[in-house]
């Protein structure tokens, strides 16, 4: 079964950072693009971060909301995508979800999501 | 950035109608446009990609449609379970962005 479990929310001060894990299974990790979404309590979806295929040269892209702050990798040998997440605000308050994007394009697998609180 | 934008932001249908929601972005796009489903406290379900790209297991009774700027997504003969909220996605570029949601709610 083709599966993604994303974890690591919680609660976080402002200005402090966290890492979110995406763990991947029953698919080949290493050939697709990962990317992170959140939405925030009440809100619509919003795009975060996307990393490339070691194929692709591991690029990335990000919002410009989190840009400079938040760093999308991937760990291949494990399956793992990561949204290590510094400078925190309030406003990145979320649900955050990692998905595969089928052709880099259309998220047709999503993890169940994970929490994270940013307030004092 | 492209911008879509949905319409209707919420409908009241009932059981057995048919039901219309249309995405517009602010610039050419192709057919790169995606729509979800979700159900509140769910994860997003895709339904059609590229457009009118029915994905694996999702019912006939859905159909996307549009090239451009223009797309709409159709819901036919609706049933209880297709009450929930629904976007589109562009991808033809970064940034990926939403609509801002259709609620389909029972009449």
């Amino acid at each position: 079964e083709v599966q993604l479990v994303d974890s690591g929310g919680g609660l976080v001060q402002p200005g402090r950072s966290l890492r979110l894990s995406c763990t991947a299974s029953g698919f080949t990790f290493g050939d697709d693009a990962m990317t992170w979404f959140r939405q925030a309590p009440g809100k619509g979806l919003e795009w975060v971060a996307f990393i490339r295929s070691k194929a692709y040269g591991g690029t990335t892209e990000y919002a410009a909301s989190v840009r400079g702050r938040f760093i999308i990798s991937r760990d291949d040998s494990k399956s793992i995508a990561y949204l290590q997440m510094n400078s925190l605000k309030t406003e990145d308050t979320a649900v955050y979800y990692c998905a595969r994007p089928a052709f880099g394009r259309y998220m047709d697998v999503w993890g169940k999501g994970t929490t994270v609180t940013v307030s004092s | 950035d492209i911008q879509m934008t949905q319409s209707p932001s919420s409908v009241s249908a009932s059981v057995g109608d048919r039901v219309t929601i249309t995405c517009r972005a602010s610039q050419g796009i192709s057919n790169y446009l995606a729509w979800y489903q979700q159900k509140p406290g769910k994860v997003p379900k895709l339904l059609i990609s590229a457009a009118s790209s029915l994905q694996s297991g999702v019912p006939s009774r859905f159909c996307g449609s549009g090239s451009g700027t223009d797309f709409t997504l159709t819901i036919s003969g609706l049933q209880p379970e297709d009450f929930a909220t629904y976007y589109c996605q562009q991808a033809n570029s970064f940034p990926y962005t939403f609509g801002q949601g259709t609620k389909l709610e029972i009449k």
